[in-house]
């Protein structure tokens, strides 16, 4: 057990809606990573935050939000979805990152795995 | 520019047997991470690296940075090592990148 936690654990829509993950990083950490891996495009970073602001920006489409609130969880945004977003989301976390990331461990969640029909 | 390789992309070994997965990137990078990803889909962070070996239980990781390659090495491999191994570099200007994995199965 990373420490992470992240709910929902499995998600089905449909095509155009709109679904909100969340992620609660370990305790102390300071950082949340998202992560999408899908079967086509394998693991992709999306985004990064620290202290609750955005750190480091991935491959993260315009349909896509996150936020870190005060308390340090976050939540990813997806909107108008499509069927390619069909993916695993995962988050992450790291103690630092102020820096963006790179030269920390990060601690994975399990997942939300994401289906949209 | 950013790519990550990694090799082989699938492997089956005896069990006891040395093992040894690659990873080459293209440009320079603030650090390399070696994660391993279980059959149930979680992931776990076993190494990053910036430079020279690290060592932990029977895995060990190694990077050249002239060369741009990693190595992750596994001694006396066990049927409990059967998972995806993937390598992913921090490039300079705050990007992160994934290899593709490597399958590893090991048999008893």
């Amino acid at each position: 057990d990373s420490g992470v936690t992240q709910t929902p654990k499995h998600l089905i829509t449909a095509t155009g809606q709109r679904v909100t993950l969340r992620c609660s990083p370990r305790s102390g950490d300071l950082s949340v990573y998202w992560y999408q891996q899908s079967l086509d495009q394998g693991l992709q970073f999306l985004i990064q935050y620290y202290n609750g602001e955005e750190r480091a920006k991935g491959n993260i489409l315009e349909r896509f939000s996150a936020q870190q609130f005060p308390d340090l969880h976050s939540e990813l945004n997806l909107s108008s979805l499509e069927l390619g977003d069909s993916a695993l989301y995962f988050c992450a976390s790291s103690v630092g990152g102020a820096g963006g990331f790179g030269g920390e461990t990060q601690y994975f969640g399990p997942g939300t795995r994401l289906l949209v029909l | 520019k950013n790519e990550v390789e990694q090799s082989p992309q699938n492997l089956t070994a005896q069990e006891g047997e040395f093992i040894t997965i690659n990873c080459s990137y293209s440009v320079g990078i603030s650090a390399l991470h070696w994660l391993q990803q279980h059959p149930g889909g979680g992931i776990v962070s076993l190494f990053m690296l910036s430079s020279g070996k690290k060592k932990h239980g029977r895995l060990i990781a190694t990077i050249n940075i002239q060369e741009k390659h990693s190595s992750l090495h596994i001694t006396a491999s066990h049927p409990r090592d059967s998972a995806v191994y993937i390598c992913a570099v921090h490039y300079t200007g705050n990007q992160f990148y994934f290899g593709t994995g490597t399958s590893l199965t090991v048999i008893p």
